[in-house]
């Protein structure tokens, strides 16, 4: 079953602009991750943020976790083509599991 | 070394075949854990092995069946497939905290079955 909902589920912007990405989520977790996978291929782990933690930062990746509110948002600034791609949250529970959502697809035009 | 390997790259088997899919890790992992992905959908669990036990099997068919022969490689057999088998099998990695932690994909296998 899955756990994390994103929204939208397609996203096109012009190279250079912001991509913001929501995740929502309904049980209580240990962490959130985020991942992306280009098409066909192996999932790349991007960040990790723990239920303790509101906000982290990973170069261009900027990650904010509201457990009151069970979302959680990915902004990528100043895109770039290469990071066309598929993108989805996923949560740590209790019960040793990583339980993906239905991820995003992000078009990125030159 | 931060890799995942998988072989092979792509599997094409009939329903009667009796084929097996191989994961490798040199990153001292002691959860490793297999995925199917269809087309356009999220990876969904198959199978968790921590040191290199069983723990978690998600009502997976007897169809597939995996194997920890030691903490660096797990195996995935694959004998009697259905056609909508078909999809990324996906292998991956992580360190064992008790809590799902990062998780290391390989690039996956393919699996046509025909």
């Amino acid at each position: 079953s899955q756990q994390g909902e994103e929204d939208p589920q397609a996203l096109s912007i012009q190279e250079g602009e912001n991509a913001t990405m929501n995740c929502s989520y309904k049980t209580s977790i240990n962490n959130l991750q985020w991942y992306r996978q280009n098409s066909g291929r192996g999932l790349v782990h991007l960040i990790l943020i723990r239920s303790n933690e509101r906000e982290k930062h990973s170069g261009r990746l900027r990650v904010t976790l509201d457990t009151s509110k069970k979302s959680s948002s990915l902004l990528i600034t100043a895109s770039r083509a290469a990071d066309t791609a598929s993108y989805f949250c996923a949560t740590a529970g209790a019960n040793s599991k990583l339980t993906f959502g239905k991820g995003i697809t992000l078009s990125v035009r030159p | 070394d931060t890799e995942v390997t998988q072989t092979p790259k792509h599997l094409v088997m009939g329903m009667t075949n009796k084929k097996s899919l191989k994961c490798e890790q040199h990153m001292g992992h002691r959860a490793m854990y297999w995925y199917k992905q269809k087309a356009k959908k999220p990876p969904e669990l198959m199978f968790v092995y921590s040191y290199e036990k069983l723990s978690i099997n998600e009502s997976v068919p007897s169809r597939f069946s995996p194997e920890c022969p030691n903490s660096s490689l797990l195996n995935l057999h694959l004998h009697a497939l259905q056609p909508e088998d078909s999809a990324l099998y996906l292998c991956a990695s992580s360190p064992w905290t008790g809590a799902v932690e990062t998780q290391y994909f390989g690039p996956g296998t393919r699996l046509l079955v025909l």
